[in-house]
């Protein structure tokens, strides 16, 4: 079975803080894929950026940054310098196998809510 | 504009009722999803199609039903077999295939009144 994890469920920083969000997952599957998603207060979720197994390669977004560490099962995800726009419960997931070759089906973590102080 | 869109935004329903969630995506994806979400339990997924007429249950299905008659259509039915169907209510859509990212719709809320 495949499990996401969380450990924070709030986070609370200061605008300009640096902030880390982790991740740690579990799965069986030689490959799978990492997500993670935003959830502002209007309910979607908006992709911010999807990691395959083989890549372990960090990655920077502007102010965003992703950790993968497949030797700790992690995917971190840091935010630099952060601002009241980021304030959001902020998801990861792990993309399993639907059937045959198929990795749609997502497991969530149970999230984190970031709020970012003026 | 491309996306997916779900409706109703809010829904309310009397114990008993069946209600159905709306969801259409005009990016030509193949793969469409229906997720609940409950206050500090991330998401579950509750039904997934592959493609046209074929869908599979996913990990909380009881109590619901969904029909996948167009590609671009994927309606969810909430019965009044499902005991606690007041929760938010996520439609996604995706390429399928190898890790291809799930897109979401920006939601529907159903209460039970």
């Amino acid at each position: 079975a495949q499990k996401v994890t969380q450990a924070q469920t709030e986070i609370s920083v200061v605008e300009k803080e640096d902030v880390t969000l982790d991740c740690v997952y579990e799965t069986r599957d030689t490959t799978y894929y990492l997500f993670w998603y935003k959830q502002p207060p209007s309910g979607e979720l908006v992709f911010l950026i999807r990691r395959n197994s083989f890549d372990e390669q960090n990655e920077i977004s502007g102010r965003y940054s992703w950790n993968f560490q497949k030797s700790t099962s992690s995917f971190n995800f840091t935010i630099t310098a952060s601002q009241v726009v980021d304030s959001a419960v902020y998801f990861c997931a792990l993309s399993g196998k639907m059937g045959g070759t198929s990795y749609g089906k997502l497991t969530f973590g149970q999230g984190t809510i970031l709020t970012v102080h003026p | 504009d491309g996306g997916i869109t779900q409706s109703p935004k809010y829904l309310f329903r009397k114990e008993g009722q069946n209600v159905t969630l709306s969801c259409e995506q005009n990016l030509n994806h193949d793969a469409m999803y229906w997720y609940r979400q409950d206050p500090g339990q991330g998401l579950r997924l509750i039904y997934y199609s592959q493609i046209v007429n074929d869908f599979q249950k996913g990990d909380i299905a009881e109590g619901y039903s969904v029909s996948r008659e167009k590609k671009e259509s994927f309606p969810l039915t909430v019965t009044s077999a499902q005991k606690n169907p007041t929760a938010f209510y996520l439609c996604a859509s995706s390429n399928g295939g190898s890790g291809n990212t799930i897109y979401f719709g920006e939601g529907s809320w159903l209460t039970v009144v």
